[in-house]
Order: structure tokens, then sequence, then C-alpha cells
């Protein structure tokens, strides 16, 4: 199993320009979620989601969308990039204990 | 929602001293409590969880230990090594469903082994 997948590892954008952010998983996992990370701030939850078709907001939701039409994919969606939005992507899935991580997607917004 | 408050949130030591994290939660139907280990550049990763059916787990050289009634859990590394410096992130979740089933993590403890 390759686990979770994340695709780009590092993308630079230019204020207002959107991205899609991409995230797979081979487990069957019905829980899967999108975190930001920054210094000092800790693995803040930006939307997560508990099955095919159904989705919810996390705590820093803004400025981000999120779809799910499958188990396996949970991509994250920037519609207008800002510099406030540079930071570490970490995709997470999880059946009802460990979450498991992708390696990451670093963006810089300049 | 859940809100997990994390200290310290910098911690030197000594190698072979032991070190303690502390976490507290809020929200009393959290029921899952992991520990996650990061490691510069890399992708956090589990080291050990507990559940709120017991109060006390261990694995080797880490145990985790929790107090329900109030809201506050603990991670023990003992006869620490230079391998275990890194960020150590504690969480709070649900594992049986509901708006409670997303874990809510702290915002981190670096720990720092001195040789």
């Amino acid at each position: 199993n390759a686990g979770v997948t994340q695709t780009p590892k590092f993308q630079v954008l230019k204020t207002g320009q959107s991205m899609t952010l991409q995230c797979a998983q081979d487990m069957n996992h019905e829980y899967m979620s999108w975190y930001r990370q920054d210094p000092g701030m800790g693995l803040r939850l930006i939307h997560y989601s508990v099955g095919a078709g159904i989705t919810d907001q996390g705590e820093v939701p803004n400025g981000y969308n999120v779809s799910r039409s499958t188990t396996e994919d949970f991509p994250l969606r920037l519609l207008s990039a800002a510099p406030s939005q540079t930071s570490v992507y970490f995709c997470a899935s999880r059946r009802t204990g460990e979450l498991f991580f992708g390696e990451g997607s670093r963006l810089t917004v300049l | 929602g859940e809100n997990v408050e994390q200290h310290p949130s910098t911690l030197s030591v000594q190698e072979g001293d032991s070190a303690v994290i502390k976490c507290t939660y809020s929200d009393s139907a959290s029921n899952y409590f992991p520990w996650y280990k990061q490691e510069l550049g890399k992708r956090p990763q589990l080291i050990i969880d507990i559940r709120s059916n017991v109060g006390e787990k261990k694995d080797q050289r880490i145990a985790v230990t929790l107090n329900k009634t109030a809201k506050h859990f603990s991670l023990h590394i003992t006869e620490t090594q230079p391998e275990d410096s890194a960020v150590y992130f504690c969480a709070a979740s649900s594992v049986s469903g509901g708006s409670n089933y997303k874990l809510t993590f702290g915002k981190g403890t670096l720990l720092t082994v001195n040789p």
C-alpha cells in the first residue's frame, strides 16, 4: 500500500493564482482531512470529510474549498492564493484510530 | 468544539533524563488521545495512543497517562536519547463518529535532548 499520497511536494504561486493540492489514499479510509502547519501554530484543521459526498469545515476553512467524489481522493483547492496561505499542508486519513499523514506539500505564495 | 492546550512549548533535557509533556482538553466526549512525533522536514507519525477506558499505557521508554476527571493527559519519555529530539503533538478526538471525530491537535512541544 502507498498510504496517503500528496502532490505536489513543492509549489510557488503568485497572489491571486489558483491551484489544487491532490490527496489520495489506498487504505479504504472513510475519514480524510487537510491540515496546515505554521511555525508555533501546530496543526490546524482546514476541512475534513467522513465519507464520499460529505465535507465539513475545520478550524481555518476560509480561502479553501474541498470536494469528496470518491473514497480515495480529497483535493484541496485554493481559489485565489494569498501570502497568508504560505504554509506546509498535510493530508491525512483514518479509520477509527491512527491518523495517517501524507508527506506534506510546501506552498509559497508571493 | 474541542480545544487542546499543550505545555511546555519547548523542553531541553540532558541525555538519559526523563521528559514530560502535558495536555488538557475541553470536550468530555473525547475518548481517543494520540501522541505524534514529527522530525524536522518529515510528516507527523503516531508514537502512542490511549483510549478513555484505560488510565495508563506503556511502550518501552514511552508512556501516556490519562485523567478523564481532570481532562488532562501526559507523555512521559524515560532515558531520553538524542534521536528523541523532535516536535511532539498531542491530540484528542472521538472514535465513535459524529462531529468530534476529527482530531484536534495541541500546538506542539519542541524537545531537544542534549548529548
